[in-house]
């Protein structure tokens, strides 16, 4: 039962273009997202959050939606920069949980 | 400024050995947790710990695995008599309470030959 889903596993965009990421819940009762973003053989590092009583959330280059009634969240970098490429990952907690639920990830490939 | 620290960063195993994983939070972090991220996969939680309490083990397998985070020194996640499908990346984050973002660890990547 996968409660987080990025149903793309890679993504490839030109320096300079948006790079829109997707994110699906099914938990109704998730409060709080974050996007982390992970680099091979480091551990993740956090981006960005939003909580469920917002729609949107920007900081510098990255701007979170969240869309309550779609359960969709997305995560738009603008410009995008080559060292923008690692893989994103969604994550999700439920106001009676203790933990995050992450999704499987996005590959963003940022083209010089 | 420290932050999360996981050791060793590379363990190899031989099947029925036992695998010690150590966490270090940052500074001023009291919430532990252990998620390991299979190849090709995401990150799947394991357990949250405080201080000396596991709060949250209902992503620990039921045997085999433990952790614990004794009042003083690191965070340990144990498996014993690891076998081939133990082999993952497991990364430790830690926070200061726990409901705001988690600081991630590099990692400790378990291979089980």
């Amino acid at each position: 039962d996968q409660q987080v889903k990025q149903n793309s596993p890679s993504l490839s965009v030109q320096e300079g273009r948006i790079s829109i990421l997707n994110c699906d819940y099914t938990n109704s009762m998730f409060d709080y997202f974050l996007w982390y973003k992970k680099y091979p053989a480091e551990g993740p590092t956090f981006l960005i959050s939003i909580s469920s009583i917002k729609d949107k959330n920007e900081d510098g280059r990255f701007t979170v939606f969240l869309n309550k009634s779609a359960k969709h969240l997305s995560l738009h970098i603008v410009p995008s920069q080559p060292g923008d490429s690692a893989v994103y990952f969604c994550a999700g907690r439920d106001n009676y949980g203790q933990n995050f639920v992450f999704g499987p990830g996005t590959r963003l490939s940022v083209l010089p | 400024n420290a932050g999360v620290m996981q050791n060793p960063r590379h363990l190899v195993r031989r099947r029925g050995q036992e695998a010690r994983l150590r966490c270090s939070p940052m500074k001023g972090h009291s919430h532990v947790y252990w998620y390991r991220q299979l190849p090709e996969e995401g990150l799947k939680f394991m357990v949250y710990l405080q201080k000396e309490n596991i709060i949250d083990e209902s992503g620990m397998p039921k045997e085999r695995f433990s952790a614990e985070f004794p009042k003083e020194g690191p965070s340990i996640l144990r498996i014993q008599q690891v076998v081939r499908g133990d082999s993952a990346a497991y990364f430790c984050a830690s926070s200061t309470r726990q409901d705001i973002e988690q600081f991630f660890g590099p990692g400790t990547r378990l291979t089980v030959l």
